[in-house]
C-alpha cells in the first residue's frame, strides 16, 4: 500500500518557468490537499479538494492552480514560478470515518517535493 | 482569524524522561478537532494523536497523551518515556468541524538526548 505519492521529489526552476506537481493516493479518500512548508511558518494550505470534481482555495492560493483529475489524483500547477514559491510542498488525503463511535478526519501526507525557484 | 500558536521553537528531553509540548489556539467555534503531527528528518508527516473538542476526556495513544483545556484553548502533548526515535518536529493542528481547512502551528523541534 503506497499511500500518498508525490512526484518529483526535488525540482529547480528558473523564474517564469511553469511546472506541475503530481500527487496520487491509493486509499480511496474523497479529500485531497496541497500545503507548502516554509521555515518558521509551519504548513499552510494552498488548495483543497473536498471531493472529486471540486476544488477550493486555502490560505495561500495566489500563484497556483489545481486540478482534481479523478478521485486518485490532485495536481498543483505553478504557471509562472517566482522565488517566493521556493518551498517544500506536501500533498495529503483524508477521509471522514467512524471509529469507536466518533466521526473524525485523518490526513495522510506524501513525502513532499522540495522546489527551488532561482 | 483562527490561529494556532506553538510558543516553544525547540525543546530537549533526556531519554526515558517526560516532556510536554504546548499549543494554544484561537477560535470562536465550539466544535472542532485538534491534532498533533510528527515530522521526522525524513519529512514524512505522521499523525500522533487527535482530540475531538466535544470530548472532555483527554486522548491517549501509548506513550503520547494530551492535556486538552477547552476553556483555556490549550492542547498540550505529553510524551512519556521519551525515546531517541521521538526526535522530530511536532506540529499542532486545528480543524473546524464541517470544514476542510486545517490550520497548523509553526512547530516545535524536539531533541532527545541519550
Amino acid at each position: 500500500n503506497a499511500g500518498v505519492t508525490q512526484t518529483p521529489k526535488f525540482q529547480v526552476l528558473k523564474t517564469g518557468q511553469s511546472m506541475t506537481l503530481q500527487c496520487a493516493q491509493d486509499m480511496n479518500h474523497n479529500s485531497m490537499y496541497w500545503y507548502r512548508q516554509d521555515p518558521g511558518m509551519g504548513l499552510r494550505l494552498i488548495y483543497y479538494s473536498a471531493s472529486e470534481g471540486t476544488t477550493d482555495k486555502g490560505e495561500v492560493p495566489n500563484g497556483y492552480n489545481v486540478s482534481r483529475l479523478n478521485k486518485r489524483e490532485f495536481s498543483l500547477r505553478l504557471e509562472s514560478a517566482a522565488p517566493s514559491q521556493t518551498s517544500v510542498y506536501f500533498c495529503a488525503s483524508s477521509e471522514w470515518s467512524l471509529a469507536g463511535g466518533t466521526s473524525t478526519d485523518t490526513q495522510y501526507f506524501g513525502p513532499g517535493t522540495r522546489l527551488t525557484v532561482l | 482569524a483562527q490561529t494556532v500558536t506553538q510558543s516553544q521553537p525547540e525543546m530537549s528531553v533526556q531519554e526515558a524522561e517526560t516532556v510536554t509540548l504546548s499549543c494554544t489556539y484561537d477560535t470562536s467555534e465550539s466544535d472542532y478537532y485538534l491534532f498533533w503531527y510528527k515530522q521526522p528528518p525524513s519529512r514524512q508527516m505522521i499523525l500522533v494523536i487527535r482530540q475531538e473538542a466535544y470530548k472532555q476526556q483527554n486522548a491517549t495513544e501509548n506513550r503520547f497523551s494530551v492535556n486538552f483545556q477547552k476553556a483555556a484553548k490549550s492542547f498540550s502533548l505529553k510524551i512519556s518515556d521519551s525515546q531517541l526515535g521521538d526526535a522530530a518536529m511536532y506540529f499542532c493542528a486545528y480543524l473546524p468541524s464541517g470544514t476542510y481547512k486545517y490550520i497548523f502551528g509553526t512547530g516545535t523541534r524536539l531533541k532527545v538526548l541519550a
